[in-house]
């Protein structure tokens, strides 16, 4: 696709579910990353993925999150339990050449847990 | 530790008036900084990659410079459209690829 697409782009959840967000990436870009941004907050790096491998996950903030990719392209972040801190705008970028360029970033998914 | 921050937090601007917005790091191995622009609710919008200390970009009324230790978003007299946040980033690639970014400066500009 022309950009990176997020969706959804809202979701309310109860305490306690899980939810999975989901992430399209530009086409042929094969990094990506995972960032959450809390109101107020600067973005907070969670997962870097190269291809389908994270070799970067320091920025999980529990073992209740948990990312991957597939085919180089579509990636999925689960949060398992969701608690009511969890809820933020979770952000996906994607860039072509990791270390060098600038990344893109989608819109985001705003998820509210009640 | 790797740590970007931004001044000032929020500014307000008449319409016309220049100021300039500044973004201060201390990281290992930076291998380039980037400013972003962010609309309420949308993602951070690409503005300008700088890599090297007296690098500059200019785009309409936003002329972005860096030197060793910080960068500065220039904006010359601006309009009410440029009402938003800006975000800096850098890009460390000690062992990983990531950005890190600060908490932004919320500008406004006023008609």
């Amino acid at each position: 696709g022309a950009g990176v697409s997020q969706s959804p782009s809202n979701k309310v959840t109860e305490k306690g579910k899980d939810v999975e967000l989901r992430c399209d990436p530009i086409s042929g870009h094969t990094a990506l990353y995972w960032y959450r941004q809390s109101l107020g907050q600067g973005l907070e790096f969670l997962i870097y993925f190269q291809g389908n491998s994270a070799p970067d996950k320091s920025g999980l903030p529990s073992d209740r999150f948990s990312a991957e990719r597939t085919g180089g392209s579509v990636s999925t972040l689960t949060i398992q339990r969701t608690q009511q801190e969890d809820s933020a705008v979770y952000l996906c970028a994607s860039n072509n050449i990791p270390g060098v360029t600038e990344a893109f970033f989608g819109q985001g998914t705003r998820l509210t847990v009640v | 530790e790797d740590q970007v921050t931004q001044s000032p937090e929020a500014l307000r601007l008449q319409e016309g008036e220049s100021s300039s917005l500044n973004c201060s790091y201390t990281v290992s191995g930076l291998r380039g900084l980037f400013w972003y622009r962010q609309d309420p609710g949308k993602g951070p919008e690409f503005l300008f990659t700088l890599y090297s200390a007296g690098e500059e970009k200019e785009k309409e009324r936003l002329k972005a410079t860096l030197t060793k230790k910080e960068s500065f978003l220039h904006i010359t007299a601006p309009k009410p459209e440029d009402s938003a946040t800006y975000l800096c980033a850098v890009l460390i690639t000690s062992g990983t690829y990531k950005y890190i970014f600060g908490t932004g400066t919320r500008l406004k500009v006023l008609a």
